[in-house]
């Protein structure tokens, strides 16, 4: 599996947009970009993935860049319940039966 | 729809004693089942899989095992605890070839 990287840490105000990157500079054609989020004291939770294209459903939405190196979590309007660890993953689909999370982003709501 | 349930939430154990941790899915057949564990303030760390029943796989050397008696049920066991065993326990399932994890709700191991 690609590594990724993310920074340990960021804030965001409530209500504005919540941009968390993702570096995956050595994934190859056939790997999705997965992001899944964990609140405190819960189980993660899958939020979205991607092969190429942009990608959007009801709780975000993800931008990848055109030479896949890098991806941007996009949260248009941050709640204080969105203050979690997220986790940004890169696995070929169905390659085998792991999933490896990393240290993610602990993402910080602000009022 | 499917669901996972793991109980229980929360387990306080001296050192020595056993273990067993249980998880169930509903809803779904043949799913590829896991468990992971959580150290405090750390990342999910990979502990078992299970492609099916009776079919377990280990990614690190440790003091638990963990078995799959029937096809929905995963279970987690340790004959003596260890101090370095306390933890958040997660079990999740997936199916196909989707990468998509469902977690259960965790059980918080403390280990005195």
């Amino acid at each position: 599996d690609a590594k990724t990287t993310q920074p340990p840490s960021m804030d965001c105000a409530e209500g504005r947009a919540a941009n968390l990157p993702c570096n995956h500079s050595t994934i190859s054609g056939n790997e999705y970009v997965y992001w899944y989020r964990q609140i405190h004291s819960q189980g993660p939770q899958y939020i979205i993935h991607g092969l190429k294209n942009n990608e959007t459903n009801e709780m975000a939405s993800l931008i990848i860049t055109e030479d896949r190196k890098s991806s941007t979590l996009i949260l248009p309007h941050a709640t204080l319940r969105d203050t979690a660890v997220y986790y940004c993953i890169v696995r070929v689909a169905g390659a085998g039966n792991m999933l490896t999370f990393g240290g993610g982003t602990r993402l910080m709501v602000k009022p | 729809s499917q669901t996972i349930h793991q109980w229980p939430a929360t387990l306080v154990q001296p050192v020595g004693s056993p273990l067993s941790l249980e998880c169930t899915v509903e809803g779904t057949s043949n799913p590829n089942l896991y468990w992971y564990r959580q150290a405090a303030g750390r990342g999910l760390q990979l502990l078992f899989y299970s492609v099916g029943i009776g079919q377990i796989s280990s990614e690190v050397p440790q003091n638990l095992s963990a078995s799959r008696p029937q096809d929905r049920q995963f279970i987690l066991s340790s004959k003596k605890l260890l101090l370095s065993d306390s933890g958040f326990y997660l079990c999740a399932w997936r199916t196909g070839v989707n990468e998509k994890l469902f977690f259960g709700s965790g059980t918080q191991l403390s280990v005195l």
